[in-house]
């Protein structure tokens, strides 16, 4: 079973630009979660796709944005990019609904964003 | 809200000794789940083990096991034989139980091994 996928590896922006990450779940997994993890701090909640759907959204401003599409695979969008946006996004997946443990999160390799 | 404190940043611990990792969380819900993830170099966040707020039982998987202690809100990961492959930033992380939702993470500690 493949794993979480994302792209790019690396992504070297100038600040003002605009980023785009993508992110493809594991086969069989509808919900994609975004998470931050700046230099010394823990990974910081962002966003949370479900169906094609928003669910949730952590405190970022609204420069911080993303879609899910029909495959499920998703993109987070970062505009008007800040010095302080320079971090690792990791991005993880999951089955949707129920009880159940099997809701573990999965997590990718990353993308480390650096905005000079 | 809830959060989750790692108050220990760094630890080292020899091969084949034991350590323990701290962890305290907070939170007004009843059910929930907690997680123990490693980062290794590579930055691939792995799942070690996961406690359900409901059972009792402390979880083990091989070398790793939890003291889970609900009132006190306390969830520390015991590593036992520590091997040079363990060397990471090891993460808390909370969940409320029932639909899947965000986790909650720590602020993680790095665990050094030394021979």
């Amino acid at each position: 079973e493949a794993g979480v996928t994302q792209s790019p590896t690396h992504l070297i922006k100038t600040r003002g630009q605009q980023a785009t990450l993508r992110c493809s779940p594991i086969s069989g997994h509808t919900s994609v979660y975004w998470y931050q993890q700046a230099l010394g701090l823990g990974l910081q909640f962002l966003l949370w796709y479900d169906e094609g759907e928003e669910r949730n959204r952590g405190n970022f401003p609204p420069r911080f944005s993303g879609r899910q599409f029909p495959n499920y695979s998703s993109e987070l969008n970062v505009n008007a990019l800040e010095l302080e946006d320079s971090a690792l996004y990791l991005c993880a997946s999951s089955r949707a609904g129920g009880r159940s443990g099997r809701l573990e999160q999965y997590f990718g390799p990353g993308t480390r964003l650096t905005v000079t | 809200a809830q959060t989750v404190t790692q108050s220990q940043p760094e630890m080292s611990v020899q091969e084949a000794e034991t350590v323990t990792l701290s962890c305290t969380y907070d939170t007004s819900e009843s059910d929930y789940y907690l997680f123990w993830y490693k980062q290794p170099p590579s930055r691939q966040m792995i799942l070690v083990i996961r406690q359900e707020a409901y059972k009792q039982q402390n979880a083990t998987e091989n070398r790793f096991s939890v003291n889970f202690q609900k009132a006190a809100k306390s969830f520390s990961l015991k590593i036992s034989d520590s091997q040079l492959g363990d060397a990471a930033m090891y993460f808390c992380a909370y969940r409320v139980t029932g639909t899947a939702s965000k986790l909650t993470f720590g602020t993680g500690t790095r665990l050094q091994v030394t021979l």
